[in-house]
Formats: structure tokens, C-alpha cells, sequence
């Protein structure tokens, strides 16, 4: 079964670098699209971005040049990193494989975020 | 950007009865809407892809239907277990974008 787990602080200060794991056990992430979407307070949902197989990225525009997503394909691990994040960057944060770019299928448990100092 | 609006916001009923939620695209989108439910301190979950495509696991309660603009998730006689937040995302559009949700609770 595909399994996803999301690691990271839960406390980040204003201006500084949001960085989070996701764990995927069950599947290679050298196999389809593997995502990162935010949930705000209020219950909006935001699509963050995403790394496919190959290691190619999209991202939302919104996050301009904020957002970067990597991975290390010997762990079976991607990464999220959002640099000068701000009080509006508060949210949980879920990593999901996004079949083919299509739907998100198989999500993480998600991670809560603060930005405050 | 394509803009999903979702109806109601909240939607008041009690156990037994039958409900439809909608999703309204600001553009044309074939069936390319995907259906999730989320329950409080979960994740979301996926119920229906591409309009009205089962998933497997999911009850057959929960049907979807549409294309183009309009798409409905319809609950066959709603359960305890089905209060919760429901969202849809589209992926016709390499923006990919969440409806704002609506919320099934008990009346």
C-alpha cells in the first residue's frame, strides 16, 4: 500500500525558510507525480506543486520563486521549501501522489505550520 | 485561473436523507473534476475521479455526474460517518484548483 508521511517543524519565524519531508513507502517515487497542497485556516485548499518522475517540477504561480521542491530518490523522499515565508504561509501541510497530474490519490497525514515569531 | 465555486457553503441534514452538492467551473472542463471529503482532523480522500469515476473502497452511496461546468457529488442517503467537508479539484487546467468546499453537517 502507498504510505506518505510528512516531517518538519511546526513552528517557523517570519522571513525565514519552511522545509518539509515527505516519506513514501509502498511505491517509487521514480514512478508518477508526487505533490505538496496546504490547507489554510478557513479551509481553503492551495496546489503547491509538484515533482514528477523524472524530476521535473511545476509550480503555482502565486508562489513565484518562493517554492522549490527536490527529492532524493535513494531514500524515496521529496522535499518542500518555501523561503521568507510570512504569517499567511500558516497552514497544515500535505504531501499526496498526484496521479499522472490528474487527482490526488494517496495523501499524508499532514503537518501544521505556524509562522509566528 | 479556473475558478471552482462550490453550493451550498453548508448544507444542514439529518441522517437518511439524499443530497446533492455542486460544483460550478468558470470554464469549460470536460470531466477533468475530482471529488474529496474530508473529515475533521483527517486527510482528504479521495471519492470520485473525472466526474463520475468510482474509486475503490468508497461506498456506492456517493455518486458523481457533469461535464463542461456543472458537476454534482450526490450522497445516497447520508450517514453519520459522512459529516464533513467536501471539495473539488480540477485538473483540466495545468493550475490545478480547489472548489472552497462545502460542509455537511447535522441539522
Amino acid at each position: 500500500e502507498v504510505q506518505l508521511q510528512e516531517s518538519g517543524p511546526g513552528l517557523v519565524k517570519p522571513s525565514q525558510s519552511l522545509s518539509l519531508t515527505c516519506s513514501v513507502t509502498g511505491y517509487s517515487i521514480t514512478s508518477n507525480y508526487w505533490g505538496w497542497i496546504r490547507k489554510f485556516p478557513g479551509n481553503k485548499m492551495e496546489w503547491m506543486g509538484y515533482i514528477s518522475y523524472s524530476g521535473s517540477t511545476s509550480y503555482n504561480p502565486s508562489l513565484k520563486s518562493r517554492i522549490s521542491i527536490t527529492r532524493d530518490t535513494s531514500k524515496n523522499q521529496f522535499f518542500l521549501q518555501l523561503n521568507s515565508v510570512t504569517t499567511e504561509d500558516t497552514a497544515t501541510y500535505y504531501c499526496a501522489r498526484y496521479y499522472y497530474s490528474s487527482y490526488f490519490d494517496y495523501w499524508g497525514q499532514g503537518v501544521m505550520v505556524t509562522v509566528s515569531s | 485561473n479556473i475558478v471552482l465555486t462550490q453550493s451550498p457553503a453548508t448544507l444542514s441534514v439529518t441522517p437518511g436523507e439524499s443530497v446533492s452538492l455542486s460544483c460550478r467551473a468558470s470554464q469549460s472542463i470536460s470531466t477533468s473534476i475530482h471529488w474529496y471529503q474530508q473529515k475533521s482532523n483527517e486527510s482528504p480522500r479521495l471519492l470520485i475521479k473525472y466526474a463520475s469515476q468510482s474509486i475503490s473502497g468508497i461506498p456506492s452511496r456517493f455518486s458523481g455526474s457533469g461535464s463542461g461546468t456543472d458537476f454534482t457529488l450526490s450522497i445516497n442517503r447520508v450517514e453519520s460517518e459522512d459529516f464533513s467537508i467536501y471539495y473539488c479539484q480540477q485538473s483540466y487546467s495545468s493550475l490545478y484548483t480547489f472548489g472552497a468546499g462545502t460542509k455537511l453537517e447535522l441539522k
